[in-house]
């Protein structure tokens, strides 16, 4: 079955350390991933798809595929990076398949 | 240009009941998806329209239904509601083509007493 998993319900990091949320996936196919975010009190949002190879606000997801992992890092973490984030993977025509989420926390 | 609206915000009913639930998507966007999201099972694809055609459906009972009109606007309708339909459903709307990003409502709270 296509999954995703995102080991991590909560990461608490300080400000200025480096930032790593996982996410392994299982797909037979090539796989389209993406990563979502939801700030408090806002709604979700597209924060970067792998197909695009860009860096939104600080942060990189390589897609590996001799892991099955989409890891998202970012060098600095500052706190307005606390966030729920979700890993995702296209199934086709818009049906996205989720993780269960991880809450970052950022301490000042 | 204004963001992807639904209605109603919450919703209260009781089992057995249906529900209508409205999402307006980004003016040009064709495409809307649903999602149902729980702190039990998180994020489920429900379905996908694309110019009034259903082209994507996820695993959940036919109690769960939808449709687009002409205009992209979409309702989804479940009926004979459960507890466990209690949930945030949310609606996204796109532009339809393959790996686009996806526009989220604030989603409709809905509670099944």
């Amino acid at each position: 079955a296509q999954r995703v998993t995102q080991p991590e319900k909560l990461l608490s990091v300080f400000k200025g350390a480096p930032v790593e949320l996982k996410c392994n996936y299982s797909y037979s196919g090539s796989p389209e991933l993406f990563w979502y975010v939801q700030y408090s009190r806002q709604r979700l949002q597209l924060l970067l798809r792998h197909i695009s190879r860009e860096s939104i606000k600080g942060f990189t997801a390589d897609l590996n595929k001799g892991e099955t992992s989409f890891h998202l890092k970012k060098p600095f973490a500052q706190e307005e990076d606390s966030a729920m984030y979700y890993c995702a993977l296209n199934q086709g025509a818009q049906k996205l398949v989720f993780g269960q989420g991880t809450r970052l926390t950022i301490n000042p | 240009k204004a963001g992807v609206t639904q209605t109603p915000r919450y919703l209260i009913k009781t089992r057995g009941q249906q529900v209508t639930l409205s999402c307006s998507p980004i003016s040009g966007h064709r495409s809307v998806s649903w999602y149902q999201q729980t702190p039990g099972q998180g994020l489920q694809f429900l379905f996908e329209y694309f110019s009034e055609t259903q082209r994507n459906k996820g695993n959940f009972p036919g109690r769960f239904s939808g449709r687009q009109f002409s205009n992209s606007r979409s309702e989804m309708n479940v009926s004979t509601l459960e507890l466990g339909d209690s949930a945030l459903y949310l609606c996204a709307s796109s532009t339809g083509q393959m790996n686009e990003k996806l526009f989220f409502g604030s989603g409709t709270q809905l509670s099944v007493l």
